[in-house]
């Protein structure tokens, strides 16, 4: 079962607006975390935010929020003033709690890539 | 560059042949993962390490593949006799233990691998 959802291959925002992109998931362990990563075309994944399932506000990491409903299943990034380095590929990824000791992975949805107009 | 290295960047390999890729994680790190990121996907977990121990691995992770991290530092990643269904970008992660988010992982600049 797909655990974690990101319904836009593709966006286009102009420069210096804010943008959305939605990620929807899916996971019965009420215990979780939510990531962002940003991947420019060199390939490296950057970390962006995250967002723990108990946190009581959303988090916010400079232009970087995150707008967790968690009701709804869903943890949006919102981008504000956008700028031409922001155009790259989003990744959205959630870790389940561990169990035996071990520590989650991270499970990715398919990306978002974003583009920037000048 | 106090970053995860990876090492090479790019492999380029004839089909049924063995190639080997290196991560160098973060050095206080004592979590080490692989993942793989195929055309159009998101990375796809295949293994993880706490220190020496693999203590995760895929169903990905078919038996030509192998992971070691001997001494808790550097791994390795192993394909025997590769196939062109295993070209794709192989990244590597690391996380401290405990951590802000518990489970912030470093990624690598990956090594993609093309099979001819």
């Amino acid at each position: 079962a797909q655990k974690i959802t990101q319904t836009q291959p593709g966006m286009f925002v102009q420069e210096k607006e804010a943008v959305t992109l939605d990620c929807t998931y899916d996971t019965s362990d009420p215990s979780y975390g939510l990531f962002w990563y940003k991947q420019p075309s060199s390939g490296e994944m950057i970390f962006l935010i995250y967002q723990g399932s108990y946190d009581q506000q959303n988090a916010t990491e400079g232009r970087y929020s995150l707008n967790f409903q968690k009701a709804r299943k869903s943890a949006n990034l919102v981008i504000s003033a956008s700028q031409l380095g922001d155009s790259a590929m989003y990744f959205c990824a959630m870790r389940e709690a561990s169990y035996g000791g071990s520590q989650g992975n991270l499970i990715f949805g398919k990306g978002t890539k974003l583009s920037v107009k000048p | 560059d106090t970053g995860v290295s990876q090492d090479p960047r790019h492999k380029i390999t004839k089909r049924g042949q063995n190639v080997t890729f290196r991560c160098d994680p973060i050095s206080e790190h004592n979590r080490l993962y692989w993942y793989r990121q195929t055309l159009g996907q998101g990375p796809e977990f295949l293994t993880y390490f706490q220190n020496e121990a693999q203590l995760e691995k895929s169903r990905l992770l078919s038996d030509r593949f192998s992971a070691e991290r001997p001494k808790g530092s550097f791994s390795t990643l192993e394909i025997q006799r590769t196939e062109q269904g295993d070209s794709a970008m192989y990244l590597c992660a690391s996380s401290p233990r405990g951590g802000r988010t518990n489970n912030e992982q470093f990624f690598g600049p990956g090594t993609r691998l093309t099979v001819l």
